[in-house]
């Protein structure tokens, strides 16, 4: 069964380093999105991706963050200097353009930031 | 704001046991709302559901949604130790944006 794909599982980086989280999302889905859960706390959105452009993106999302579809199969999402309270398990997923709303996600990527 | 509100926060029951899980919404522009199963790492799918009174099932676990009253139950009968994880409600707004609740945290004891 197709799935979403997430490299690295766990990245630790310094305080003010850069990171790029890649994905790959299921090869016929056509919208792609970044979540983030920080340790105990609830699953929040940070931004959708359409057609080479972002479609909404959460108060979270501010400039320290960008997307990115490189090429036909990676979605990536970059953090440019990381604070640590950017430490959370970050999540991509992605949805067909038959059932926009139903969202497979991957496997997570857990960042710490020290 | 948008607001998705799960309840209850946890419970405990032992195989066999019937459960209840509930998710209350406050959305503007509401478009659909999902149930995930969070075990170690990535919530996995359930269910979408967009009409009213409509149940959807897969095997033991079945939901429904009222969005008259705005909420959703998912129900899992004859609970098994392997549905232990947290159950995650999700609704879906403007710009596929999923908005998820804090979820509920169900044990199945042998």
């Amino acid at each position: 069964e197709p799935e979403v794909t997430q490299t690295p599982s766990h990245q630790v980086t310094q305080m003010g380093q850069e990171v790029i989280l890649r994905c790959v999302p299921i090869s016929n889905h056509l919208y792609f999105y970044w979540y983030r859960q920080i340790l105990g706390q609830k699953v929040e959105f940070l931004v959708s991706f359409y057609n080479n452009e972002i479609s909404e993106k959460s108060e979270i999302f501010d400039d320290q963050f960008s997307v990115e579809r490189p090429d036909g199969s990676n979605f990536t999402l970059k953090i440019r200097s990381t604070k640590l309270e950017d430490s959370a398990m970050y999540f991509c997923a992605s949805s067909s353009d038959r059932i926009t709303y139903e969202q497979y996600f991957g496997p997570g990527t857990r960042l710490t930031v020290t | 704001e948008d607001k998705v509100v799960q309840s209850p926060l946890s419970l405990v029951v032992h195989e066999g046991d019937t459960v209840t899980l509930n998710c209350s919404y406050e959305v503007t522009n509401f478009r659909s709302l999902l149930w995930y199963k969070q075990e170690k790492k990535a919530p996995t799918f359930l269910f979408m559901l967009t009409s009213s009174g409509i149940e959807k099932k897969s095997g033991r676990l079945s939901s429904i949604l009222d969005k008259k009253e705005l909420f959703s139950i998912l129900n899992i009968t004859a609970t098994q130790t392997g549905d232990s994880a947290i159950y995650l409600c999700a609704v879906v707004s403007a710009g596929n944006m999923l908005t998820f609740g804090g979820g509920t945290r169900l044990m199945v004891k042998p």
